[in-house]
């Protein structure tokens, strides 16, 4: 069955940066896009961007360029996502989704938990 | 960017209710409309896809309707393990975006 496992919490420092793994398993990770997902009480679900893995290829929200960097290693059918120069406001849950026809994200992982804080 | 407004905020019903939410989108999203449900400490699950399309695994008592702007998740009966919130979400232009979410509990 698909599954999409994340790497675990964090808790880093304002002005750092931060890396985000989602490892794929149970299909072939370059058939299908994956999607990156921010999730916070106040602000609720944000879509931040997709990545295709097998060209390489990106869309960000115009809210998240220059924050995130979506990249992926097909050899380990990973997807990772870099967020830079971190404040308090990006403290959030981050979650990958896999998309399916028609840019349906039907498995997420179980997402990664960012604390920003000095 | 497309703006979904998602009504109610909060909910409250008996077994065996039959629950409505609705989403509303500032332009015409031409049913790419998604419904996901999320449990608390969980990550959002894909019930129905594309407006009207039921999600594998996903009890039937769970449908979906709409087309143009508005849109609507209906559970038919409510039983115990609905309790969620509950999350639209449209895919018809990037950026993609979610409605605030419909927080549903038993009365």
């Amino acid at each position: 069955q698909v599954q999409l496992q994340q790497s675990g919490a964090e808790l880093v420092k304002p002005g750092t940066s931060v890396k985000l793994s989602c490892k794929a398993s149970g299909y072939t990770f370059t058939s299908n896009h994956m999607n990156w997902i921010k999730q916070t009480t106040g602000q609720g679900l944000e879509w931040i961007g997709i990545i295709n893995p097998g060209s390489g290829g990106t869309s960000y929200n115009v809210k998240f360029k220059g924050k995130a960097t979506l990249t992926v290693d097909k050899s380990s059918s990973t997807a990772f996502m870099q967020l830079s120069s971190l404040t308090p406001e990006d403290s959030a849950v981050y979650y990958c989704a896999r998309t399916k026809d028609y840019y349906v994200m039907d498995a997420w992982g179980q997402g990664a938990s960012v604390t920003v804080s000095s | 960017d497309i703006q979904m407004t998602q009504s109610p905020s909060f909910l409250s019903a008996s077994v065996g209710d039959r629950v409505t939410i609705n989403c509303k989108a500032s332009q015409n999203i031409n049913k790419y409309l998604d419904w996901y449900q999320q449990k608390h400490g969980e990550a959002p699950k894909l019930l129905i896809y594309n407006t009207n399309n039921l999600q594998t695994g996903i009890p039937s008592r769970f449908s979906g309707s709409g087309s143009g702007t508005d849109y609507t998740l209906t559970i038919s009966s409510l039983q115990p393990e609905d309790v969620a919130t509950y999350f639209c979400l449209q895919h018809s232009s990037r950026p993609y975006t979610f409605g605030a979410g419909t927080k549903l509990e038993l009365k």
